[in-house]
């Protein structure tokens, strides 16, 4: 399966730390994509790097992307208890989205 | 103007019985995706409508799923004789090109089968 794998499962840090989370994948894709989920509703989209970028910023983050290793990381700065949710990377292949299995994010106030 | 919108937001049903769920897609957006979500899991690809061409049916986990959509409005997800196992939160994203791009996504309606 494409399906990305993101690691850690669950994230725990007090407001004001650095949160670093990794997503692998399998095969060559045409971009990759950070979203957001808070718990009971819909995903929404951060950011979005293609596969000729190796870093892409957006505010608080951070996004850093290896295609030889096949792996992205997301960092987010200077935590806010707001920041508390659930984080998913899609790399996409075409027209498909192959999402991972997500990083539960709690930031401690 | 308006995101994606999908009804009903919860639906409670007995075994066996069918439901449709309903999703409103950003209007213009020419690509419609239906994921299911089961509780603490990532989203698993059901199908995917693009324009007016043939949809991508490779992720319904069985005949007792189908979906539809005319045109670029509204779809609707309907299963057939649910199971206990079909509980989950289904989730509609669209998106505005062919093509590689972000998705925007509704609230997601949470069936549960009794």
């Amino acid at each position: 399966s494409q399906q990305g794998e993101e690691d850690p499962q669950a994230l725990s840090i007090q407001e004001g730390e650095n949160a670093t989370m990794n997503c692998s994948y399998k095969t060559s894709i045409n971009n990759l994509q950070w979203y957001r989920q808070n718990s009971g509703r819909g995903l929404v989209h951060l950011i979005l790097i293609r596969s000729n970028e190796r870093e892409k910023h957006s505010g608080r983050l951070r996004v850093t992307l290896d295609t030889s290793k096949k792996s992205s990381s997301l960092l987010i700065t200077a935590s806010r208890a707001a920041d508390t949710a659930s984080y998913f990377c899609a790399t996409v292949i075409g027209n498909q989205f192959y999402f991972g299995t997500g990083t539960s994010l709690t930031v401690i106030p | 103007g308006a995101g994606v919108s999908q009804s009903p937001s919860n639906k409670v049903t007995e075994k066996g019985k069918d439901v449709e769920l309903r999703c409103d897609p950003i209007s213009g957006h020419t690509a419609l995706y239906w994921y299911r979500q089961r509780l603490g899991q990532g989203l698993e690809f059901l199908i995917y409508f693009q324009g007016n061409s043939a949809p991508d049916k490779s992720g319904l986990p069985s005949d007792r799923f189908s979906a539809e959509r005319t045109g670029e409005s509204v779809s609707t997800l309907t299963i057939q004789r649910t199971q206990q196992e079909d509980s989950a939160v289904y989730l509609c994203a669209s998106s505005p090109d062919r093509g590689a791009n972000i998705q925007y996504f509704g609230a997601g309606t949470r069936l549960s089968v009794l």
